[in-house]
């Protein structure tokens, strides 16, 4: 079945360090492919998305692009700042199914 | 701001009580969902529903039950609580063609 892979955490950086959390998949077809955010206390919100190979979502200085050769999907940000503390998850959908398949969430926890 | 609300926040209740979990959305999405999140942050699709009366277990089993009686609610009951459901539940919506969930803040469930 269709799975996704995200590195295990938690991960912890000082402000404006440089952030990859990596992100591979398993699945037929073309998926929908995603990164939500869960800040503590609340629920999840999308962060980025991309719908195709080499597309490359962004949003709030995260980046990711849908490397289908490696099946990989790895988020980045250039700088982080101590709000960008949360949980991140990684997620797949096919064929217009809006039933997410989710990565078990990386805990990240930048440090001032 | 939030257009998925999910009452109570924080629920503690005793063993053998029954207990529902409100969802309510002002989106006029078609898709609903109830995903619970376990203490290692992990989420799994327990219940999803595609539009009025129509109800479909997820992919973890659950013995919770859920109804779509209207559009816009979403209800979550569990008959009789006991510890082991003790979790975090999340709802979704999502708009018929577009594959991106809008999650609630979450309800937090700890049965004694």
């Amino acid at each position: 079945g269709d799975s996704v892979t995200q590195m295990e955490g938690p991960v912890t950086l000082s402000e404006e360090a440089f952030l990859t959390i990596n992100c591979t998949y398993t699945a037929t077809g073309y998926p929908s492919l995603f990164w939500y955010v869960q800040y503590p206390g609340e629920g999840l919100q999308l962060l980025l998305k991309a719908t195709k190979a080499d597309d490359k979502g962004s949003n709030k200085g995260f980046e990711a692009t849908y490397r289908k050769e490696t099946t990989s999907f790895h988020l980045e940000k250039g700088s982080v700042q101590v709000s960008d503390s949360a949980v991140y998850f990684c997620a797949l959908s096919k064929g217009g199914s809006e039933k997410l398949v989710f990565g078990k969430g990386t805990k990240l926890t930048v440090n001032p | 701001e939030a257009d998925i609300y999910q009452t109570p926040r924080y629920l503690v209740i005793g063993t053998g009580k029954k207990i529902t979990l409100e969802c309510s959305q002002t989106m006029g999405h078609d898709k609903m969902y109830w995903y619970q999140q376990d203490p290692g942050m992990e989420l799994h699709l327990i219940h999803y529903s595609y539009g009025v009366n129509s109800t479909e277990k997820g992919d973890l089993s659950s013995e919770s039950t859920v109804s779509r009686i209207r559009t816009e609610h979403f209800p979550l009951t569990l008959e009789s609580a006991r510890p082991s459901h003790t979790s975090q539940y999340l709802c979704a919506s999502s708009d018929s063609g577009a594959n991106v969930l809008t999650f609630g803040a979450g309800s937090r469930l700890t049965v004694l």
